[in-house]
């Protein structure tokens, strides 16, 4: 059971390079999100998705982009790196986001850096 | 809108003494309540959760009530450990949205 898996761990890019940001959860969870974990300000939502074919913005999406083919996988992709994008980034999923009882489960994260 | 507020950290406390952390919310409708954890290296892990007013969520001897009339949610534990270093997030969904606290830091020394 391995619940929400995040590759790669750790990311070195080099400004105005692109990369995919891979997650996969493994228990049919409808709802998917990207977060952002910086100092001092918490966790930002970057994009999400209510189901397969499904995604919209949250409150930080500039410079991500997001597909929902299937309801296992959901990357973020970064577009051309720039350093304000060094963070950790954390993939989240629940099994139905209009349900305010489930909590959310997450992946280990990765973290990017971006010079 | 809604939102999250938790007490800054850092917190350093000293083996076997008594923990809050304060956590207060702004929301309309009747969200639910978490208070999540994450150790060093890793991902967000629940710790407990409560659904309505006056419920109270507890695990690993921690502990928190859903307070509707101070609209609070307050994480206590009697005796810390060293394991429980670690960041604590307070977070609320209204069913629309999830809304996360900035984090509060605690070690515990021995």
């Amino acid at each position: 059971n391995a619940g929400v898996t995040q590759t790669p761990k750790f990311q070195v890019l080099k400004t105005g390079q692109s990369m995919t940001l891979q997650c996969a959860q493994d228990m049919n969870h409808e709802y998917m999100s990207w977060y952002r974990q910086d100092p001092g300000m918490g966790l930002r939502l970057i994009h999400y998705s209510v189901g397969a074919g499904i995604t919209d913005q949250g409150e930080v999406p500039n410079g991500y982009n997001v597909s929902r083919s299937t309801t296992e996988d959901f990357p973020l992709r970064l577009l051309s790196a720039a350093p304000s994008q060094t963070s950790v980034y954390f993939c989240a999923s629940s099994l139905d986001r209009g349900r305010s009882n489930y909590g959310y489960t997450f992946g280990s994260g990765t973290r990017l850096t971006v010079v | 809108g809604d939102s999250v507020t938790q007490m800054e950290g850092p917190v350093t406390l000293s083996e076997e003494a008594f923990l809050t952390i304060n956590c207060t919310y702004t929301a309309t409708g009747y969200p639910s309540l978490f208070w999540y954890v994450q150790y060093p290296g890793e991902g967000l892990q629940l710790l407990l959760k409560a659904t309505k007013a006056d419920d109270k969520g507890s695990n690993k001897g921690f502990e928190a009530t859903y307070r509707k009339e101070t609209t609070s949610f307050h994480l206590e534990k009697g005796s810390v450990q060293v394991s429980d270093s670690a960041v604590y997030f307070c977070a609320l969904n209204t069913g629309n949205q999830f809304y996360f606290g900035t984090g509060t830091s605690l070690t515990v020394i021995p």
